[in-house]
């Protein structure tokens, strides 16, 4: 299977502890996106990469969230300190990106359950 | 800021009937993409069909086609032939141009009943 993949699937924690999720893009894929999906509701934007560039991250994204992308190719995303409304299913897509401005067609993964305690 | 709405919670129709999903859009920008993706039950969300902003006529994959209306910011998508297969949950999405973030709608939950 080529498209993106996330692990884990699913993940419980309780309040206060820290969590990592990791997401492999396609390969040779340039833009990585990570969104976050709360029951009934459709996707948030949460921060995307160019490569290995954070070029943009929402206000949502609070101090206790930081993603990386250090070679350009797997991403992670920490929770530190969680909290129960970060129960959430959290989305990783990535792209084909070019440079006209255009929008790429964002493949998802399967995304990571996290429930908070 | 864009806003994407969804009007429709859920809806329900017969196999090998036609559909039609609602979103509307609010937006100042003249240049931008609009998306319809779709979430079957535990998996991954896929893309139906996109259209530019630019483009007067509208996007057509198969049995999916879209009613895009730039005046009104709407932007309908049109199941034909519904299949069991197509039932799940479908997101309108807004991309302004140059920028690379998807913003959502709520979200219609479609069944296509036997």
């Amino acid at each position: 299977d080529t498209g993106v993949s996330q692990n884990p699937r699913h993940k419980i924690t309780k309040r206060g502890q820290n969590v990592t999720f990791r997401c492999d893009p396609i390969s040779e894929h340039n833009r990585l996106y990570w969104y976050r999906q709360t029951l009934g509701q459709g996707p948030e934007f949460l921060t995307y990469f160019q490569n290995e560039a954070q070029l943009e991250k929402s206000r949502l994204l609070s101090d206790r969230f930081s993603a990386e992308r250090p070679k350009g190719s797997f991403s992670t995303l920490e929770i530190q300190r969680t909290e129960q409304g970060d129960s959430a299913m959290y989305l990783c897509a990535s792209s084909l990106g070019g440079t006209s401005g255009g929008a790429d067609t964002q493949y998802f993964g399967p995304g990571t359950r996290l429930t908070v305690l | 800021a864009q806003t994407v709405t969804q009007s429709q919670p859920e809806m329900s129709v017969q196999e090998a009937e036609t559909v039609t999903l609602s979103c509307t859009y609010d937006t100042s920008e003249n240049n931008y993409y609009l998306f319809w993706y779709k979430q079957p039950p535990s998996r991954q969300m896929i893309l139906v069909i996109r259209q530019e902003a630019y483009k007067q006529q509208n996007a057509t994959e198969n049995r999916f086609s879209v009613n895009f209306q730039k005046a009104a910011k709407s932007f309908s998508l049109k199941i034909s032939d519904s299949q069991l297969g197509d039932t799940a949950m479908y997101f309108c999405a807004f991309m302004r141009w140059g920028a690379q973030k998807l913003v959502f709608g709520q979200g219609t939950r479609l069944t296509i009943n036997p």
